[in-house]
């Protein structure tokens, strides 16, 4: 496609649930990024792929939160036993750059706004 | 450890007018300086990029500029329009690593 897709767009979990977000980048990106932003709030980083490769990890915020790219290009984000905090705007982000530092310009998809009950 | 801070949280103005939205940052060990902007269920779109190296950007009627030393950053919009109401979020490339560390936005809205 033209752009980063992300689905479901919105989602409403009850407290406890298992939730996955899946993340399309442009195709041919090498970098992936995952961002969560609460409202009002700038996004935090929560983990970046190079290719399959989870390279960082270290802004997810708890045990519950798991990220897999396995052959490189979807991406899926799941949270388990949702809480209310984990009520948020998921952002992915793909990059062309080939580097493991990611630093080529990012492209956004829309999010998935995720509000738990 | 880097802070990026937007001031004002809120701004409404009329239409045509020029505008300016502030970024400041604590580090300055920074790769570059983006400013995007975010409409709701649209995601971020990004408007300019300044590497640390560069002093300003520009395209169309936005102009960014970068003042390293000093950790601010400006974005400068002409002849403001209606559809140019959206939050306008700034965010920091370290040199250390490629987390985005991201200011809270400026909401802009032009009155018509």
């Amino acid at each position: 496609g033209a752009g980063v897709s992300q689905s479901p767009r919105y989602k409403v979990a009850k407290r406890g649930q298992d939730v996955a977000l899946r993340c399309d980048p442009i195709s041919g990106h090498v970098s992936l990024f995952w961002y969560q932003q609460a409202l009002g709030q700038g996004p935090e980083f929560l983990t970046y792929f190079q290719n399959e490769a989870q390279l960082d990890k270290s802004g997810l915020p708890s045990d519950r939160f798991f990220a897999e790219r396995p052959e490189g290009s979807v991406s899926t984000l799941k949270i388990q036993r949702t809480q209310q905090e984990d009520s948020a705007v998921y952002l992915c982000a793909s990059s062309l750059s080939g580097t493991s530092w990611g630093r080529a310009r990012k492209f956004f998809g829309p999010g998935t706004r995720l509000t738990v009950l | 450890k880097q802070e990026v801070t937007q001031i004002p949280a809120a701004l409404s103005v009329p239409e045509g007018e020029n505008l300016v939205l502030n970024c400041s940052f604590t580090d300055s060990a920074i790769y570059n300086l983006q400013w995007f902007r975010q409409d709701p269920g649209k995601g971020l779109t990004s408007l300019l990029l300044i590497q640390s190296s560069q002093r300003e950007q520009t395209s169309g009627r936005l102009n960014a500029s970068l003042d390293k030393s000093s950790g601010r950053s400006t974005l400068y919009i002409a002849a403001s329009q209606p559809g140019d109401s959206a939050t306008y979020l700034c965010a920091v490339l370290m040199d250390s690593n490629y987390q985005l560390i991201w200011g809270a936005g400026t909401k802009l809205i032009i009155k018509p």
